[in-house]
């Protein structure tokens, strides 16, 4: 499977604690992009990586959020101090001029 | 930034055709994009313009016109399966980033 690939697809967490998502893009792609999407809601754009750089990052997101993208490869996604409000799909998707999306890590903060 | 505007929501009979419209406005327009979302599930490409004029494939038409700020999605022959959310995304070049923003999207209802 050449896809763009999410891990975990899943998490629960408790509020408070901390979690990290991991993006593998397809290989040749090197744009990487983060959204975060809720029920009705488009996708929200969170940060942006050419290669390794973060070149982009929403105003919404806040300090609890950071991303990394080392060697230009696989990216993290990191939540600290989770809140209920962070509940959402988290999407990855890596491209040249069209997105394409991973399957998502889907959040539950309780 | 950019302000997408698409319906939240449209019926329509299988077998016929819908027209999915989206008006947006930006100041550095770098291209528009279909996307469609099955519930539950990641949004998967469906066309991209960059210049005016109709994108013709399959069953799926794209059609912008960057004067009007305007794009539609046509749908014809329509099936069941293409119930779901239809996105579209505009990218813009300021800062020469390329980023996508997308819609809130047009969920669609194919019925009997």
């Amino acid at each position: 499977d050449t896809g763009v690939s999410q891990d975990p697809r899943h998490k629960i967490t408790k509020r408070g604690q901390n979690v990290t998502f991991r993006c593998d893009p397809i290989s040749e792609h090197n744009r990487l992009y983060w959204y975060r999407q809720t029920l009705g809601q488009g996708p929200e754009f969170l940060t942006y990586f050419q290669n390794e750089a973060q070149l982009e990052k929403s105003r919404l997101l806040s300090d609890r959020f950071s991303a990394e993208r080392p060697k230009g490869s696989f990216s993290t996604l990191e939540i600290q101090r989770t809140e209920q409000g962070d509940s959402a799909m988290y999407l990855c998707a890596s491209g040249h001029t069209e997105a394409f999306f991973g399957q998502g890590t889907r959040l539950t903060v309780v | 930034g950019q302000n997408i505007d698409q319906p939240t929501e449209m019926t329509a009979t299988e077998g016929a055709i819908v027209q999915i419209n989206c008006t947006y406005q930006t100041s550095g327009f770098n291209g528009l994009f279909w996307y469609q979302q099955h519930a539950g599930e990641a949004p998967t490409f469906l066309s991209y313009n960059v210049l005016d004029g109709l994108e013709e494939k399959g069953r799926f038409s794209s059609f912008l016109s960057r004067s009007k700020g305007y794009s539609y999605l046509l749908l014809k022959e329509l099936q069941m399966k293409d119930s779901a959310s239809y996105l579209c995304a505009v990218r813009d070049d300021q800062g020469g980033s390329y980023i996508p923003t997308f819609g809130r999207g047009t969920s669609l209802i194919v019925h009997p």
